[in-house]
């Protein structure tokens, strides 16, 4: 079957940084989502990735190993209104996408 | 950006009544659509896919004679929920595709929160 894992819940001290680790078995890859939730909105886009490496953009990057099946976000320079969930998604051989559950993610002062 | 907007934001009905939900792409043609419910602190599940001026794919399990979906234009599907019922209520969220399937990202709406009485 098709499975992606994430943490259910981390927490974090504003202004540190934090890593969300994912890690995936499906039938195929075709790139890799990370979005944002926060309570009761819908999710935004945050990152892709299709090759291996780091992808960066601003205080977030994204990294993507194929061969081991996973994925990270690291968040820097943690602010409050980073609290929300975070979703790992890929695109499997048939371009479905297989969504995570999520991680929650508490920014503390 | 791709904006799709969703309508309307939250509505409350009674159990056995239809509620229909419009979700349009604002700003580009989309595709193909997607319907996704979420009940709290679980994540996003697959209703269904569908393409314009085609019927829906709905995922297993969900009644596609309860939630019909109508993606009659490249800017608007339609997600009608059926004599509804107390446990259909949920946050039901709509996603827009430019392209074709190698393209990937969705763009989502901003929900609509369901709450059946």
């Amino acid at each position: 079957g098709q499975n992606i894992d994430q943490p259910t819940e981390m927490t974090a001290t504003e202004g540190a940084i934090v890593q969300i680790n994912c890690t995936y078995q499906t039938s195929g890859f075709n790139g890799l989502f990370w979005y944002q939730q926060h309570a009761g909105e819908a999710p935004t886009f945050l990152s892709y990735n299709v090759l291996d490496g780091l992808e960066e953009k601003g205080r977030f990057s994204s990294f993507l190993s194929r061969s081991k099946g996973y994925s990270y976000l690291l968040l820097k320079e943690l602010q409050m209104k980073d609290s929300a969930s975070y979703l790992c998604a890929v695109t499997d051989s048939n371009y479905q996408l297989i969504w995570g559950a999520g991680t929650k993610l508490i920014i503390k002062p | 950006g791709a904006v799709v907007s969703q309508h309307p934001s939250r509505v409350i009905c009674k159990s056995g009544t239809s509620v229909k939900i419009e979700c349009r792409s604002l700003d580009f043609q989309a595709t193909t659509m997607f319907w996704y419910r979420q009940f709290p602190k679980k994540s996003l599940m697959l209703m269904a896919t569908s393409n314009e001026g085609s019927k829906a794919t709905y995922e297993q399990g969900v009644e596609k004679d309860k939630f019909l979906i109508n993606h009659a234009s490249l800017t608007l599907s339609t997600l009608t929920v059926t004599s509804a019922h107390p446990e259909d209520s949920s946050f039901y969220i709509c996603s827009a595709r430019a392209g074709g399937p190698e393209v990937g990202e969705q763009f989502f709406g901003p929900g609509t929160r369901l709450t059946v009485l």
